[in-house]
């Protein structure tokens, strides 16, 4: 299938610092790829739609300042966390949808926020 | 409101023992129902993709099937590998819709 990358897998950073995780689809163009957090023993819930291009869509409840969204390129989209606080500590994880329909996700970034 | 429930919320098999997990959705115009598979701490890795009722598709130990209501994910004699959360989205447009996961574990 598909391959999705996502980079870092883990990263620890201090509170009010401000983090970027990358989503690459590596073999396929994805000019849409979507951004979901999952807390422990929860299901995913999406975050924002990204389209190449253009602003990124956010869902009721996500701050737009405080998670950003760039799809600057076919195979890229970043998720930047600003002024992290512990309470965004999570598992950040990204999909990017094949020329044909399909979505594949992400190995997932878990986030520890000090 | 778009609503996709799975059930049970966990499971237990013996190795060999066949069962069935459910997601039953409640949407206005399916676009496609998937199964994934998640490990502790990985993303999903996709399994399967049913776009209309009637529909199935096989991959090794796991069927799934997919009717107006509900799909099923049928796992024939499991083994332990098998032991994952198995997710269920219905995509509405062009967004997915996750299921809480059913937890499968399989002993030897």
């Amino acid at each position: 299938g598909a391959v999705v990358s996502q980079h870092p897998s883990r990263v620890i950073c201090k509170s009010g610092t401000s983090v970027k995780i990358e989503c690459r689809s590596l073999d396929f163009q994805a000019t849409t790829m979507f951004w979901y957090r999952q807390f422990p023993k929860q299901s995913l819930m999406l975050m924002a739609t990204s389209n190449e291009g253009s602003k990124a869509t956010y869902e009721q409840g996500v701050e737009k300042d405080k998670f950003l969204i760039n799809h600057a390129s076919l195979t890229l989209s970043t998720l930047t966390v600003t002024s992290a606080h512990p309470e965004d500590s999570s598992f950040y994880i990204c999909s990017a949808r094949t020329p044909d329909g399909e979505l594949f996700f992400g190995e997932g970034s878990r986030l520890t926020v000090l | 409101e778009d609503q996709v429930t799975q059930s049970p919320e966990a499971l237990r098999l013996q190795e060999g023992e066949s069962s069935s997990l459910n997601c039953s959705y409640t949407v206005s115009g399916l676009r496609g129902l998937f199964w994934y598979r998640q490990d502790p701490g990985k993303g999903p890795e996709f399994l399967f993709t049913l776009y209309s009722a009637g529909e199935e598709k096989e991959k090794e130990r796991l069927k799934a099937t997919l009717t107006k209501k509900e799909s099923f994910l049928h796992i024939t004699a499991p083994k332990p590998e098998d032991s994952a959360t198995y997710l269920c989205a219905v995509r509405v447009r062009s967004r997915l819709t996750f299921g809480e996961g059913t937890q499968l574990t399989v002993n030897p």
